[in-house]
């Protein structure tokens, strides 16, 4: 079976500042890593992933994730926010093997509010 | 292009109604998901659509009916709904069924049910 745990419920954080959103997975086979992003009021849109080769990946839009499989970790970070990143951020897994391998499992969420 | 549809937006309905949500992508997906989103919640996986058949039901009760036309649409047929079913559906598609293949979302639908 596999999990995530996000473990900040909310981070509010000023404008222009870095942020980091962390995320632990834990799973027995190998994971594929996934970060999503929802606004205010609309569907979930992804941010990056993590599938194989470099452990770091990049967004478009300024945020990078590294995949630390020592730590079981695949945290999001961007070095300065701004405004229009305030939603729900949502760490994701899919594990490599077993009846449910197909599946998306997902963190509870983290809330980032960027304070002007 | 990486866009799945939905439609409508928004919904309410009441307890004896029938209804439907349409979820469409013509990336050449061929799986394709229905989650349920609480507010401040994740999605919760409800049915699983691969090559236009469904894999997987997450014993979701019968009032919730899907269907899968073809394989660039999938909808979700509504009877008698319950006000706790009040949520955001959305639907996601992936190349095919399994770990690597990245689900991508559409923007959902809001439902009321009174």
């Amino acid at each position: 079976a596999q999990s995530v745990t996000q473990l900040d419920s909310q981070v509010p954080v000023f404008e222009e500042a870095p942020v980091e959103l962390r995320c632990n997975y834990s799973s027995s086979v190998s994971v594929y890593l996934f970060w999503y992003v929802q606004y205010p009021n609309q569907g979930l849109q992804l941010l990056l992933k993590y599938l194989s080769g470099s452990t770091l990946v990049e967004s478009i839009n300024g945020f990078e994730a590294e995949f630390n499989k020592s730590q079981t970790s695949f945290h999001l970070r961007k070095p300065s926010v701004h405004i229009s990143d305030t939603a729900e951020y949502f760490c994701a897994v899919s594990g490599a093997s077993g009846a449910g391998s197909y599946q998306l499992t997902f963190g509870k969420g983290t809330k980032l509010s960027v304070i002007p | 292009d990486t866009e799945v549809t939905q439609t409508p937006k928004h919904l309410v309905m009441g307890m004896t109604n029938k209804k439907s949500l349409k979820c469409e992508q013509h990336m050449g997906h061929r799986a394709m998901y229905w989650y349920k989103q609480k507010a401040k919640k994740p999605p919760e996986l409800m049915f699983v659509y691969s090559y236009e058949k469904l894999s997987i039901n997450e014993s979701v009760p019968s009032r919730f009916s899907p269907e899968c036309p073809n394989s660039s649409l999938l909808n979700l047929h509504l009877h008698a709904l319950q006000p706790e079913d009040s949520a955001l559906y959305l639907c996601a598609s992936s190349w095919g069924q399994g770990a690597l293949k990245t689900q991508y979302f559409g923007p959902g639908t809001r439902l009321l049910v009174l």
